[in-house]
């Protein structure tokens, strides 16, 4: 069953603006991944995540996970066109990976 | 990728006919993993294999039936195709402590 619920599922914003997805889980969770997949294409490992309180950044995102480690989140500051495509969490569970629905995010020029 | 490697790239079959899609790797990592891929379904496990020699059932493995050949390939097959299987289906490979690694794909329809 799911694991995790992503929202909100579809996100559409002004190039320049500001973007978040979230990874929200009733359980606590031992890890989180991000994944992007732009359109047509397979989904690209961006970053895990296992400490509680965890903070990584790489360029313009911004990638959080919980205190309590039950969510998380990916942000992009300044979205450019280049980021368009579906976010996706990912948790790692008793040998199998749960994927959450995806954001896809869409940047109007 | 070039690091994983599917085949086919697409495929469109009739119900009822069967079909192996090919997954290899030559990054020499143990797991492997099968998943598919339905618009508003994010991507489900169907099969995995921890390493060569053992085949575990993922979310969703009916239907399905997979085979660990050699530590590099692992394939998806199935025996009677039905219009629900048609999906993106992506096999990947597990590096380091969770980071995958996804092979570009195989859009299969089914009529």
């Amino acid at each position: 069953g799911q694991q995790v619920m992503q929202i909100p599922q579809y996100q559409h914003v002004q190039e320049g603006e500001d973007f978040t997805t979230y990874c929200n889980s009733s359980t606590t969770l031992s890890n989180i991944q991000w994944y992007k997949q732009r359109p047509g294409g397979h989904p690209v490992f961006l970053i895990q995540l296992v400490k509680s309180g965890e903070v990584k950044k790489q360029k313009r995102l911004t990638f959080q996970f919980g205190e309590a480690k039950k969510n998380s989140s990916l942000h992009i500051t300044a979205t450019q066109t280049t980021d368009v495509g579906t976010y996706f969490c990912a948790v790692h569970l008793r040998n199998q990976f749960y994927f959450g629905t995806g954001t896809s995010l869409t940047v109007i020029p | 990728n070039a690091g994983v490697t599917q085949t086919p790239k697409f495929q469109v079959l009739k119900t009822g006919q069967s079909m192996t899609l090919q997954c290899a790797q030559d990054m020499n990592h143990n797991s492997m993993y099968w998943y598919r891929q339905d618009p508003g379904m994010g991507l489900r496990l169907i099969y995995y294999s921890a390493s060569e020699g053992t085949t575990d059932k993922g979310e969703v493995p009916n239907g399905y039936n997979v085979s660990r050949l050699n530590k590099r390939e692992f394939s998806l097959r199935l025996e009677s195709a039905a219009p629900s299987q048609t999906s993106v289906y992506f096999c990947a490979i597990v590096a380091g402590l969770y980071e995958q690694f996804f092979g570009p794909g195989t859009r299969l329809t089914v009529l």
